[in-house]
């Protein structure tokens, strides 16, 4: 299952509300998640099942979609929350991942 | 709470065999499936396999020839192998769980890099 997400990249300023899509290549239900990644660190879980916040992630973070189209948003963007934002689908295996969204300061 | 932690060669040979070990710590590796995933610059991330606690195993069909996935729970650890590896395969590998309740990456290691050169 292909995986591809729109913009590949944005740049946003503290407080705007921001939205990333991801689309699946085929029907995928619900099960998608979403990571945000920063330099040098590793994907951290947001957004499991297409719209359940991970615990201990802020609520500013939501998910919705289902079938092939998705969206992340984050309604009012703060400083840390400048990174590179990964879709994945765990509907199959091989669980496959979306090529980033990378969200830099305007 | 649950840590991972990756330890392994940083640099391979071409043609040999890469091996990587996740421990785990603060939790039991019971009950969850294990997972390797890599990164790198020319492929994005890529889900290379995962394991079970009892031994099961699931592996990407790109790589399935060449990956072997084990665990050693009296250790809590599970461990990559990776043969005839060659430039391609220089990336930062990552061990991560999934909780089988969410089906997502919800704790990773932080990352070992591992690159492919003579």
């Amino acid at each position: 299952i292909q995986m591809t997400q729109s913009p590949s990249s944005l740049s946003a300023s503290v407080g705007d509300r921001v939205t990333i899509t991801c689309r699946a290549s085929q029907s995928i239900s619900t099960y998608l998640n979403w990571y945000q990644q920063k330099p040098g660190k590793a994907p951290n879980l947001l957004i499991y099942a297409a719209s359940s916040l991970q615990s201990g992630v802020p609520s500013r973070f939501s998910g919705s979609g289902s079938g092939t189209d998705f969206t992340l948003t984050i309604s009012s963007l703060q400083p840390e929350d400048f990174a590179t934002y990964y879709c994945q689908q765990s509907y199959s295996t091989p669980f496959t991942f979306g090529p980033g969204t990378r969200v830099d300061i305007k | 709470q649950v840590q991972l932690q990756e330890s392994g060669p940083g640099l391979v040979k071409p043609s040999e065999t890469l091996s990587l070990t996740c421990t785990v710590s603060g939790g039991s590796i019971s009950s969850y499936y294990w997972n390797w995933i890599r990164q790198s610059p020319g492929k994005g991330l890529e889900w290379i396999g995962y394991i079970s606690y009892s031994g099961s195993t699931n592996y990407n069909p790109s790589l399935k020839s060449r990956v072997t996935l084990s665990v050693d729970t009296s250790k809590n650890q599970f461990s990559l192998k990776l043969s005839s590896v060659t430039t391609a395969d220089t990336a930062i590998y990552y061990c991560a769980r999934d909780p089988l309740s969410s089906n997502a990456f919800d704790i990773w290691g932080q990352g070992t890099m591992v690159t492919v050169s003579s």
